[in-house]
C-alpha cells in the first residue's frame, strides 16, 4: 500500500540553526502539507502546497518558513533559523487532487528538537 | 476562528464496552469531517470520515454528524485494548483542524 515516507525520523540542532525536513509524499498525489505537533498540544496545520506553489498557509507560517518541491518526489520544508519553540513532531500528508473534504494521509513525523 | 473542542479524557471504558467519544465544531463553513487515531509517537492514522448529516457504519466504529449543532461523535463497539488510543476529530475546508483529541483507555 503506497505510503507518505518523511526522513529523518529524529533531528537535533541547536537554536538558530537551518534545518530541512524532507518527505516523499503518495506518488499520484497532487496535494502536499505540512503539519506540526508540538509535544502534548493539538495537531496544527502549517502549509498546503499544489501545482509549485503555497496554496494556503496559517500563521504559524512565517517568514523563517519555507517548502520547496525541488524534484518530482520530494517535498521540503526549511526552517531558516531554528528556535526553542520549533521543537516538535513535523508531519507530511498529501490527498489525491486536495478536493475540500479529501481523505489526507499521513507520514510518520520527524521529530526535531532545538537546543 | 476556526476551533474543534474535544473533551481530553481520559475515558476509561471496559473490554467489550461501546466507547463514545465527541467532538464540538465552531466554523460553519466546513464540510467534512474526520476521526483519526494517534498512538503515542506515532503520527494520525485515518479511521473514517463523514460527510453527511446522520450515521456512518464501519466495521466496530459509527461516526455520527449533526450540523445543525455543529457536533461529531465516534462510537467504538466491542471496544479491545488495542483500541486505547488518542483520538483526534478534525474538520476541514482543505486544510485539517484538528481538536485536542480524547486519550481512550480501554481495560481489559
Amino acid at each position: 500500500e503506497p505510503e507518505v515516507t518523511q526522513t529523518p525520523s529524529h533531528q537535533v540542532t541547536q537554536m538558530g540553526q537551518e534545518v530541512i525536513l524532507r518527505c516523499v509524499p503518495i506518488s499520484n498525489h497532487l496535494y502536499f502539507y505540512w503539519y506540526r505537533q508540538i509535544l502534548g498540544q493539538k495537531v496544527e496545520f502549517l502549509v498546503s502546497f499544489y501545482n509549485n506553489e503555497i496554496s494556503e498557509k496559517s500563521e504559524i507560517f512565517d517568514d523563517q518558513f519555507s517548502v520547496e518541491r525541488p524534484d518530482g518526489s520530494n517535498f521540503t520544508l526549511k526552517i531558516r533559523s531554528t528556535k526553542l519553540e520549533d521543537s516538535a513532531m513535523y508531519f507530511c500528508a498529501s490527498s489525491e487532487t486536495g478536493l475540500a473534504g479529501e481523505t489526507q494521509y499521513f507520514g510518520p513525523g520527524t521529530r526535531l528538537l532545538v537546543l | 476562528q476556526k476551533e474543534v473542542e474535544q473533551n481530553s479524557g481520559p475515558l476509561s471504558v471496559p473490554e467489550g464496552a461501546i466507547a463514545s467519544l465527541n467532538c464540538t465544531y465552531s466554523d460553519r463553513v466546513s464540510q467534512s469531517f474526520f476521526w483519526y487515531r494517534q498512538y503515542s509517537g506515532k503520527s494520525p492514522e485515518l479511521i473514517m470520515s463523514i460527510y453527511s448529516n446522520g450515521d456512518k457504519e464501519d466495521g466496530r466504529f459509527t461516526a455520527q454528524l449533526n450540523k445543525a449543532s455543529q457536533y461529531v461523535s465516534l462510537l467504538i463497539r466491542d471496544s479491545q485494548p488495542s483500541d486505547s488510543a488518542t483520538y483526534l476529530c478534525a474538520a476541514s475546508r482543505r486544510a485539517l483542524t484538528f481538536g485536542s483529541g480524547t486519550r481512550l483507555q480501554v481495560q481489559p
